[in-house]
């Protein structure tokens, strides 16, 4: 069975700064990944996806993702935070092209 | 670009009574819709799955008559919850796939149900 575990319940982090997001997968078979962006009371925004194709994928708002199958990881970054990036962040896998499996999701604070 | 367009965003009901939650994809046709539910600091769990023309797949766990999906188009899909007591209160987000576009998925902007 796949599932997602993401390492992190809150990253805090300085504007201008990095952002790291870890984001771990368990699949039994070549997974699709993505990672999805949720503003309060608000739906998921796509960030970016890994379908097979090359292993550093670049998303929105300077977002990227690299995935690493000997690590079974697909950690999200950015070099620099801004503030609108302040939000809840979601990684999420599919096996068989159909249902989404949603990791537990990291809430990313941005202080000025 | 692919845009769900979910209503309401918010409504609250009295406890007893029924909601219906619509999903429409606007510039695609969606062969596949899911619904989910977020309670408050938690992340979605799929609720159910529903293919355009036949009967929704439900998740373990899920009351198949309290939660009733129907996917009678390829651009419409809603799901009524039925007798709704305080604690279906929860936020309702919707997904459709994209047929046309391989693996994606586009998320409806979600539904505040609060039941009182």
């Amino acid at each position: 069975a796949q599932s997602v575990t993401q390492l992190d319940s809150h990253v805090s982090v300085s504007e201008g700064t990095p952002v790291l997001l870890r984001c771990n997968y368990s699949s039994s078979y070549s997974p699709s990944l993505f990672w999805y962006v949720q503003h309060p009371n608000k739906g998921l925004q796509l960030l970016l996806k890994y379908t097979s194709a090359a292993t550093l994928v670049k998303g929105i708002n300077g977002f990227e993702a690299e995935f690493k199958k000997s690590e079974t990881s697909f950690h999200l970054t950015k070099p620099s935070a801004h503030m609108s990036d302040a939000a809840e962040y979601f990684c999420v896998v599919s096996e068989s092209g159909n249902k989404l499996v949603f990791g537990a999701g990291t809430i990313l604070r941005v202080k000025s | 670009g692919a845009v769900v367009s979910q209503h309401p965003s918010w409504v609250i009901c009295k406890s007893g009574t029924s909601v219906k939650i619509e999903c429409r994809s606007l510039d695609f046709q969606a062969t596949t819709m899911f619904w989910y539910r977020q309670f408050p600091k938690q992340s979605l769990m799929l609720m159910a799955t529903s293919n355009e023309g036949s009967k929704a797949t439900y998740e373990q766990g899920v009351e198949k008559d309290k939660f009733l999906i129907n996917h009678a188009s390829l651009t419409l899909s809603t799901l009524t919850v039925t007798s709704a007591h305080p604690e279906d209160s929860s936020f309702y987000i919707c997904s459709a796939r994209d047929r046309d576009r391989g693996l994606g998925y586009t998320f409806g902007s979600g539904t505040r149900l609060t039941v009182v």
